[in-house]
């Protein structure tokens, strides 16, 4: 079946430094989701990529959708403690499924 | 608060006993799911709903669980006869449907701890 793969699974950053979370999946996406996830909450929806090398900024963070539409990645510029939490990608195929990615569990060290 | 809300928001459970969630949605949305997250792990996909339709369900979903959402607003997952491996977080999302631009939005879950 369909996997969507992240690494890495854990990465702790000294605040300031920057931050890149990588997504593959195994199968062509329709679109991909990324998702924050804080110590004890739940998945929090942060952007949707849906076109073939499309590129998306949220002030300190920035969002690509490989041409093939099979990887993603998100990029975390001058990471603050804020931005503590586990970075998911959720793959959308032909179905209204979301497949979920593994997680980047991401430390800040003030 | 519009957001999605479940209840109820933790429950603990001994091995063999029924349990039943709730979710409401974003009241605009037509869409419907659930998902289950162990520690450590993503959402895992269980079943969806549109309006009242129940139109994918995920092969992790034994013939103990069920899930109704019979006007098409609340849904309910209910568990039978729990197993201790049925111990998770158990989210709803909504959506609004909008072709492949379907944007989900996650409730706060239900723990559901089975002893």
């Amino acid at each position: 079946g369909q996997q969507v793969m992240q690494i890495p699974q854990y990465q702790h950053v000294q605040e300031g430094e920057d931050f890149t979370t990588y997504c593959n999946s195994s199968t062509t996406l329709s679109n991909i989701q990324w998702y924050k996830q804080r110590p004890g909450g739940h998945p929090v929806f942060l952007i949707q990529l849906v076109k073939s090398g499309e590129v998306k900024k949220q002030k300190r963070l920035t969002f690509q959708f490989g041409e093939a539409k099979k990887n993603s990645s998100l990029h975390i510029t001058a990471t603050q403690t804020t931005d503590v939490g586990t970075y998911f990608c959720a793959g959308g195929g032909a179905t209204n499924k979301l497949i979920f990615g593994t997680g980047t569990l991401l430390a800040v060290q003030p | 608060d519009t957001g999605v809300s479940q209840n109820p928001r933790h429950k603990i459970t001994k091995r063999g006993q029924n349990v039943t969630f709730r979710c409401d949605p974003i009241s605009e949305h037509n869409r419907l799911y659930w998902y289950r997250q162990t520690l450590g792990q993503g959402p895992e996909f269980l079943t969806y709903f549109q309006n009242e339709a129940q139109l994918e369900k995920s092969r992790l979903l034994s013939d103990r669980f069920s899930a109704e959402r019979p006007k098409g607003s609340f849904s309910t997952l209910e568990i039978q006869r729990t197993e201790q491996g049925d111990s998770a977080m158990y989210l709803c999302a909504s959506s609004s449907q909008g072709g492949h631009t379907d944007t989900q939005y996650f409730g706060p879950g239900t723990r559901l701890t089975v002893l």
